[in-house]
């Protein structure tokens, strides 16, 4: 099961891009990589996947380079109710079906 | 269908107590998940099952917790004898046979033991 490694934090202020970027270098040829976002008192939200190159949709793109050891998640400007905490997550727990947590990106936006 | 939902939302209950939790996942599914969540850290996967049968249930935290799923339907988590330690949000998730990494989860049930 690759490991993840992201910031604990971010600040940032409406309107702007936010990038919170992921290491994974020991991710193997089949995991895919996924982010998801928890705002308090609720269930994580799945946002993107990916597994190579760039993906984009409603709410987000994910960049993630040719070697796959990182990626990058890509808000674009923000707003308040961007604030939430986002996990990187990648594979599964092979056999369990589960998904990996860890602390994830805890994202602040200020007006 | 609205998605997940999970009763109740908050529980407190004394410890020693036996309490129960239920999830309705989102019908087409046929995955069910259970995740543990306590301040500061990420869910914790507990078992999940595929329709009514629990596939994994080692990562339960001890004896005193339980799962079922008994018509593929709804499931029930529950945790007997409760502890202090065990006071978290307890969440659910569901998903597809075939996209486990897309799991829709609830809103949680908040447990305190006091």
């Amino acid at each position: 099961l690759a490991k993840t490694t992201q910031p604990i934090s971010m600040d940032s202020y409406e309107g702007q891009e936010v990038n919170i970027t992921c290491s994974h270098n020991n991710i193997a040829t089949n995991d895919y990589i996924t982010w998801y976002q928890q705002f308090p008192s609720q269930g994580p939200r799945f946002i993107i996947q990916g597994y190579k190159t760039k993906v984009t949709n409603e709410v987000a793109s994910l960049f993630i380079p040719a070697d796959r050891k990182s990626s990058t998640l890509s808000l674009p400007r923000v707003s308040l109710s961007d604030t939430a905490v986002y996990y990187c997550l990648v594979g599964e727990d092979t056999g369990r079906r589960a998904l990996t947590f860890g602390s994830g990106t805890r994202l602040q936006v200020q007006p | 269908d609205t998605g997940v939902s999970q009763d109740p939302r908050h529980k407190i209950t004394k410890r020693g107590q036996n309490v129960t939790f239920r999830c309705d996942p989102i019908s087409e599914h046929n995955r069910l998940y259970w995740y543990r969540q306590t301040l500061g850290q990420g869910p914790e996967f507990l078992t999940y099952f595929q329709n009514e049968a629990q596939l994994e249930k080692s990562r339960l935290l001890s004896d005193r917790f339980s799962a079922e799923r008994p018509k593929g339907s709804f499931s029930t988590l529950e945790i007997q004898r409760t502890e202090q330690g065990d006071s978290a949000m307890y969440l659910c998730a569901s998903s597809f046979l075939t996209q486990e990494e897309t799991q829709y989860f609830g809103p949680g049930t908040r447990l305190l033991v006091l």
